[in-house]
């Protein structure tokens, strides 16, 4: 199994509900990663989990809150949203080396619209 | 911090054309630079990489270049097809870290 699995594909949402993004790997990947993407800009880098562990959080705000139950599981906790958190969310995962130099699968993503 | 410099913004090609998209960065300790397609609608996608102890990398209609002195890769896409349409984000990054840092993306069209 070479892919990520994002669910759901699609999301939308009231600014009071709480939500659930789910993303699965099976590539024995122990860095899992949580990234936001407005449309024709880079991903921009949330949470990264190395060793089930959180080792960065790039200062976002508290109504995205991240776990990773195991190695192969990553979530994504939504609460209390706002507008502009409209957008795809995509995780990833790679490999571990201390050299550091691997690529990212990509999850095809989840388009979450906030109303 | 690694910062990286990605020209042009669009690109528009005639089919079978030839495309090249640059990169340049700026931390000279950074030693791996995957480029990723990103179709719309679709997952970015690693379609090649290159490291740094190597100068150029090729796959079929692909190839990367690197020049380590000068701080700037690019890729080069012969033989464009419309199927090649798509936004292309080169990274970088340096040993002992696995986080890239991404420029800003080219926009490639490729008009039939």
């Amino acid at each position: 199994d070479t892919e990520v699995t994002q669910t759901p594909k699609h999301l939308v949402m009231g600014m009071t509900n709480k939500k659930s993004l789910k993303c699965e790997q099976h590539m024995g990947h122990r860095a899992m990663y949580w990234y936001k993407q407005k449309a024709k800009k880079p991903p921009e880098l949330m949470f990264v989990y190395s060793y089930e562990k959180l080792s960065i959080n790039e200062s976002v705000p508290s109504r995205f809150s991240p776990e990773c139950p195991n190695s192969s599981l990553l979530n994504l906790h939504l609460h209390a949203l706002q507008p502009e958190d409209s957008a795809l969310y995509l995780c990833a995962s790679s490999q571990i080396a201390p050299g550091g130099g691997y690529g990212y699968t990509f999850g095809s993503g989840t388009r979450l619209t906030v109303v | 911090g690694e910062n990286v410099e990605q020209h042009p913004s669009t690109l528009s090609v005639q089919e079978g054309d030839s495309a090249v998209i640059k990169c340049t960065y700026s931390d000279s300790a950074s030693n791996y630079f995957p480029w990723y397609k990103q179709e719309l609608g679709k997952r970015p996608q690693l379609i090649i990489d290159i490291r740094s102890n190597v100068g150029e990398k090729k796959d079929q209609r692909i190839a990367v270049t690197l020049n380590k002195t000068a701080k700037h890769f690019s890729l080069h896409i012969t033989e464009t097809q419309p199927e090649d349409s798509a936004v292309y984000f080169c990274a970088a990054s340096k040993g002992g870290s696995y986080i890239p840092t991404f420029g800003r993306g080219t926009s490639l069209i490729v008009h039939p």
